[in-house]
């Protein structure tokens, strides 16, 4: 069974700019998860989406944003791009979520000069 | 507010002993799950190891195991006789059950040191 692939996995952008990033979840997940990943702060929840809808947010401001298809394909984007958005970008997906484990894709890595 | 907190940001260890990693919690939930994930360098994110709140009994696997103290809200990671493989960065993540959203540690780097 394939993994979670993420596209693509590296990026350069400048502020301003606007981003959108993808994530294929493994066959038969449902669940898909968004964190960004900085050094010392770990991985922070972007949002989770669970067919087509978002069941729950991070705290993070309105310019993140995703959906999911019905294909259980992700996409995240972020508009208005500033330097502090650097980070890597994980995409997990899952049977359902809550307790289950999540598997990851290998990342996005954005950088915003 | 559900946090995990990571105190041991770097850590090293040599070849075939024992480690242990660091993780509190805070929550004010009965029913959980905790989980450990390894980050080896440039390399994709695994599960190491899965608790759920509710059983009293230590999760192992193979050469992980836990020490779960729920009162205490302590999820500790032991890792016996460590292998050069076993170099990465660990997450201690919490997971409560309806809220759909994992919460995930700083992290602790390992070094296994030959």
């Amino acid at each position: 069974k394939a993994g979670v692939t993420q596209t693509p996995r590296y990026l350069i952008k400048t502020r301003g700019q606007q981003v959108t990033l993808s994530c294929s979840p493994i066959s038969g997940h449902r669940s898909v998860s968004w964190y960004q990943q900085t050094p010392g702060q770990g991985l922070q929840f972007l949002f989770e989406y669970f067919s087509e809808t978002q069941r729950n947010k991070g705290n993070f401001p309105g310019r993140f944003s995703g959906r999911q298809f019905s294909n259980s394909r992700s996409e995240m984007n972020v508009s208005t791009l500033e330097l502090g958005d650097s980070a890597l970008y994980l995409c997990a997906s899952s049977l359902a979520s809550g307790h289950n484990e999540q598997f990851f894709g290998p990342g996005t890595r954005l950088t915003v000069l | 507010a559900q946090t995990v907190t990571q105190s041991q940001p770097e850590m090293s260890v040599q070849e075939a002993e024992t480690v242990t990693l660091s993780c509190t919690y805070d929550t004010s939930e009965n029913n959980y799950y905790l989980f450990w994930y390894k980050q080896p360098p440039s390399r994709q994110m695994i599960l190491v190891i899965r608790q759920e709140a509710y059983k009293q009994q230590n999760a192992t696997e193979n050469r992980f195991s836990v020490n779960f103290q729920k009162a205490a809200k302590s999820f500790s990671l032991k890792i016996s006789d460590s292998q050069l493989g076993d170099t990465a960065m660990y997450f201690c993540a919490f997971s409560n059950s309806g809220t759909y959203k994992y919460i995930f540690g700083t992290g602790t780097r390992l070094k296994v040191l030959a």
